[in-house]
């Protein structure tokens, strides 16, 4: 049950596109097609953007995008907005788990 | 509209215990299963506990197995946390949270526990 490991911080000007790694074990992110993705703005609960690697739950814009690639899954936010800047956590289904990242802010300069 | 609403947390001294509930309400509480996800301060997301909507499956994470015991009341909508031995690790943000599909939906604002002598 040891944590994903996810960037620090990332940061892109507006309209770019920025990716976050998230990366695990077979255990993990590379034995189950169960990743997630949560924003989080400060003092508020968690919002899932992404569910099921690449999936995008009603009313989150398309601007998002999953993927995974072995034990590595990865956020894309597209078009950068100003509103996009917080924290993002990376997640996986572990077996009789979950297993998140340590987090990573995303800066809009 | 759902509402997740977590109580009980407070400052107690290490060792010491803690009870923390999550009151439901704008969903059929029965037929969630529910979760336990804590955030210390300045920090990440740990899932700390899961237990099935029937009750009958339970899981921990390590760094809270034999010291914390999740249990759930669907005749009262309500979730609880019996922490106990804590320690200064554990203080944090304690958030219910509903799962389904292995993602978790439903999330409280969370009730903050801090562990300090």
């Amino acid at each position: 049950q040891s944590a994903l490991t996810q960037p620090r911080s990332v940061s892109g000007s507006p309209g770019q596109s920025v990716t976050i790694s998230c990366t695990g074990t077979s255990s993990d992110v590379g034995g189950y097609n169960y990743v997630f993705w949560y924003q989080q703005h400060p003092g508020k609960a968690p919002k899932l953007m992404i569910y099921d690697v690449t999936k995008r739950p009603s009313g989150v814009p398309d601007r998002f995008s999953g993927s995974k690639s072995g034990n590595t899954a990865s956020l894309t936010i597209s078009g950068l907005q100003a509103e996009d800047e917080s924290d993002f956590y990376c997640g996986s289904f572990a077996g009789n788990s979950w297993v998140f990242g340590g987090g990573t802010k995303v800066t809009v300069l | 509209e759902v509402q997740l609403v977590e109580s009980g947390g407070d400052l107690v001294q290490p060792g010491g215990s803690l009870r923390l509930s999550c009151a439901a309400s704008g969903l059929t509480f029965s037929n969630y299963n529910m979760n336990w996800v804590r955030q210390a301060p300045g920090k990440g997301l740990e899932w700390i506990s899961y237990i099935h909507s029937g009750g009958n499956t339970i899981w921990y994470a390590n760094s809270v197995r034999g010291r914390f015991t999740i249990s759930r009341d669907n005749a009262k909508n309500s979730l609880y946390l019996q922490m106990n031995s804590l320690r200064d690790e554990d203080t944090a943000v304690y958030h219910c949270a509903t799962s389904g599909g292995y993602r978790f939906g439903y999330w409280g604002q969370g009730t903050l526990v801090t562990v300090s002598s």
